[in-house]
């Protein structure tokens, strides 16, 4: 069974750095990209980026480009979403999802809720 | 950036109704759109992929269609589980850009 596990929920302060994650099981990690989508409080969904496990190629939103910095550790099949300086309007769900050959989120993680506050 | 918009924003229906929701995008996407159900709390589910496959295990009940830059996704009769939200997404072009959302919600 394809899962995707993240980590847990977040605290932070504005201006601290966080590094979440996202480990993948049941298949070849480094064969699908894994995607970010934020979930804002109450809101849709954005689309973040995208990273291939096995050479760590990115495509970056514009709106996120310069934001976060996608990172893959493919040794134990973990993908990474980071900030350097978090801002409260940072806050909200972060979920992660494999995309299969056709590009469509066919398995997500459970999300991961930061919450940015002073 | 694609622009995909969703309406209605919100439905009220009942069991047993039929629920169309139509997805617009701001340029044409061939047959590169996916449409995802989303229940409170949990993350989105993939539903349809290129405009009117069915993902596997979704209920038949569930179809889309369209082509270019009009989509629809329609729920034949509506079922308790299925109150939740839909997005739209294309896959045509990046940045992947999501719809709004429509809330389909109780009568």
């Amino acid at each position: 069974e394809v899962q995707l596990v993240q980590s847990g929920a977040e605290v932070k302060k504005p201006g601290e750095s966080l590094k979440i994650s996202c480990t993948g099981s049941g298949y070849f990690f480094s064969s699908f990209w894994i995607g970010w989508v934020r979930q804002m409080p109450g809101r849709g969904l954005e689309w973040m980026g995208i990273i291939y496990p096995r050479n760590s190629e990115t495509r970056y939103s514009p709106s996120f480009q310069g934001q976060v910095t996608m990172s893959v550790d493919k040794s134990i099949s973990t993908a990474y979403l980071q900030w350097s300086s978090l801002k409260a309007s940072d806050t909200a769900i972060y979920f992660c999802a494999r995309q299969d050959p056709a590009q469509n989120y066919d398995s997500w993680g459970q999300g991961t809720l930061v919450t940015v506050s002073s | 950036d694609i622009q995909m918009t969703q309406s209605p924003s919100s439905v009220s229906a009942s069991v047993g109704d039929r629920v169309t929701i139509t997805c617009r995008a701001s340029q044409g996407l061939g047959r590169w759109l996916a449409w995802y159900q989303q229940k409170p709390g949990k993350a989105p589910k993939l539903l349809i992929f290129a405009a009117s496959s069915l993902q596997s295990g979704v209920p038949s009940r569930f179809s889309g269609s369209g082509s270019g830059t009009d989509f629809t996704l329609t729920i034949s009769s509506l079922q308790p589980e299925d109150f939740a939200t839909y997005f739209c997404q294309q896959t045509h072009s990046f940045p992947r850009t999501f719809g709004q959302g429509t809330k389909v919600e109780v009568k």
